[in-house]
């Protein structure tokens, strides 16, 4: 079965502060995806990034970078510089992979409720 | 980019009544829907995947008699909770995939409040 912990449950910072949300799964697949989402007070779900088991690579997007390592079945996620625009819920979340290298039915963390003051 | 739409993207109703939420993919084909639950401040959680035509497939511990899944085209599912009880009430999402993507695009969501 699949897992994903996302152990912190809220965090709190001042503008401009960086913040690392951390992001812990399991899987006994070989193949599967790895997802950040940004959960706003509307409710509405936002991508933010994509990462396949077989792409260890870091990535950078702006202010937003994510370290993935399989040794350690984590997939951690970086605000630099942190706006109060970036405070909502931001879920963690896994997808086995299809027969035919699709994804499947998703399996997201509790969340972490990041709250970004002035 | 690929849009879904849900209506009513809020809805109160009376506890006994049922209530049909729809999903809609504007502007591709969606072969997979998937119907999520999220309690206040909690996780979304998976109630179902449905393909095109063919039945849903439940997750363990959701009542598919009371909650009636209906994926009769490639644009529109739908989800209604029958004889709806004020512990029904929760925010419900809906994503589409097209065919064997990874990506599963959301809905922006609906708010059921039972009364």
């Amino acid at each position: 079965a699949q897992k994903v912990t996302q152990a912190q449950t809220e965090i709190s910072v001042v503008e401009k502060e960086d913040v690392t949300l951390d992001c812990v799964y399991e899987t006994r697949d070989t193949t599967y995806y790895l997802f950040w989402y940004k959960q706003p007070p509307s409710g509405e779900l936002v991508f933010l990034i994509r990462r396949n088991s077989f792409d260890e690579q870091n990535e950078i997007s702006g202010r937003y970078s994510w370290n993935f390592q399989k040794s350690t079945s984590s997939f951690n996620f970086t605000i630099t510089a942190s706006q109060v625009v970036d405070s909502a819920v931001y879920f963690c979340a896994l997808s086995e992979a299809s027969i035919t290298g699709g994804g499947n039915k998703l399996t997201f963390g509790t969340g972490t409720q990041l709250k970004v003051e002035l | 980019g690929a849009v879904v739409s849900q209506h009513p993207s809020w809805v109160i109703c009376k506890s006994g009544t049922s209530v049909k939420i729809e999903c809609r993919s504007l502007d591709f084909q969606a072969t997979t829907m998937f119907w999520y639950r999220q309690f206040p401040k909690q996780s979304l959680m998976l109630m179902a995947t449905s393909n095109e035509g063919s039945k849903a497939t439940y997750e363990q511990g959701v009542e598919k008699d009371k909650f009636l899944i209906n994926h009769a085209s490639l644009t529109l599912s739908t989800l209604t909770v029958t004889s709806a009880h004020p512990e029904d009430s929760s925010f419900y999402i809906c994503s589409a995939r097209m065919g064997a993507s990874w990506e599963q695009y959301f809905g922006p969501g609906t708010r059921l409040t039972v009364t």
